[in-house]
């Protein structure tokens, strides 16, 4: 069965950088895309961008732009994100879920992983 | 930049049918998508292209699409149900996703 599996909660204070993990399994890695979704508390979602597991490929939100990266290893079929720069307001909890292109849903989604930025 | 717009909140009592929109200028020429999330929890996929509905889905949710506006629609609502609703989409370039505020849907 497909499983997106993710790192586990991190605090980090602000101006630092953190880097979340999501390790797929129960199909091919690079016939699908990772995006990489967060959620502030009591908020709604927020779509951070999308990584092409088969090439490498990115497209990141605009408000990211310079403070995120990610990053695929196809041969541990994993997926990562890495933001920069941490705020306050980027605390959240950082979702990826499977996407295989432009026109597909995200149909499976990792467990979430919590980031705390505080000093 | 783009944005789709949902109600914050739909009450029905159980065994009603509940509907749920979302409008955004983008969505006659884009696809959307209907997310169930429920507390603590990751999203689920429930409706997707507009109408699609994924396996081990129940058949009382449906979506649909009429120009600017989608619909999710639960009919015979159950308990169960209670949670919030996202809806999905991208801009009318498909370069950028965007989510809509999500909808709290009560059950009285």
């Amino acid at each position: 069965q497909v499983q997106l599996v993710q790192s586990g909660a991190e605090v980090k204070k602000p101006g630092a950088s953190v880097k979340v993990s999501c390790k797929a399994s129960g199909y091919t890695f690079t016939s699908y895309g990772i995006s990489w979704v967060r959620q502030a508390p009591g908020q709604g979602l927020e779509w951070m961008g999308w990584i092409s597991a088969y090439n490498g490929n990115t497209n990141y939100a605009q408000k990211l732009q310079g403070r995120v990266t990610m990053t695929t290893d196809t041969s541990t079929s994993t997926a990562y994100m890495e933001l920069r720069s941490l705020r306050s307001d980027d605390t959240a909890v950082y979702y990826c879920a499977r996407r295989r292109g432009l026109d597909d849903p995200f149909d499976y989604w990792g467990q979430g992983t919590l980031v705390t930025v505080s000093s | 930049s783009y944005e789709l717009t949902q109600p914050p909140s739909v009450s029905v009592s159980p065994g009603q049918t509940a509907r749920i929109t979302c409008s955004g200028d983008a969505l006659p020429k884009q696809y959307a998508y209907w997310y169930q999330q429920k507390p603590g929890q990751a999203p689920v996929l429930v409706i997707y292209k507009d109408s699609e509905r994924p396996s081990g889905i129940p058949e009382r949710f449906s979506g649909s699409s009429s120009g600017t506006t989608v619909t999710l629609t639960i009919s015979g609502v159950q308990a169960e149900d209670e949670a919030d609703y996202y809806c999905q989409s991208a801009d009318s370039s498909g370069t950028y996703e965007v989510f809509g505020g999500g909808t709290k849907l009560t059950v009285l």
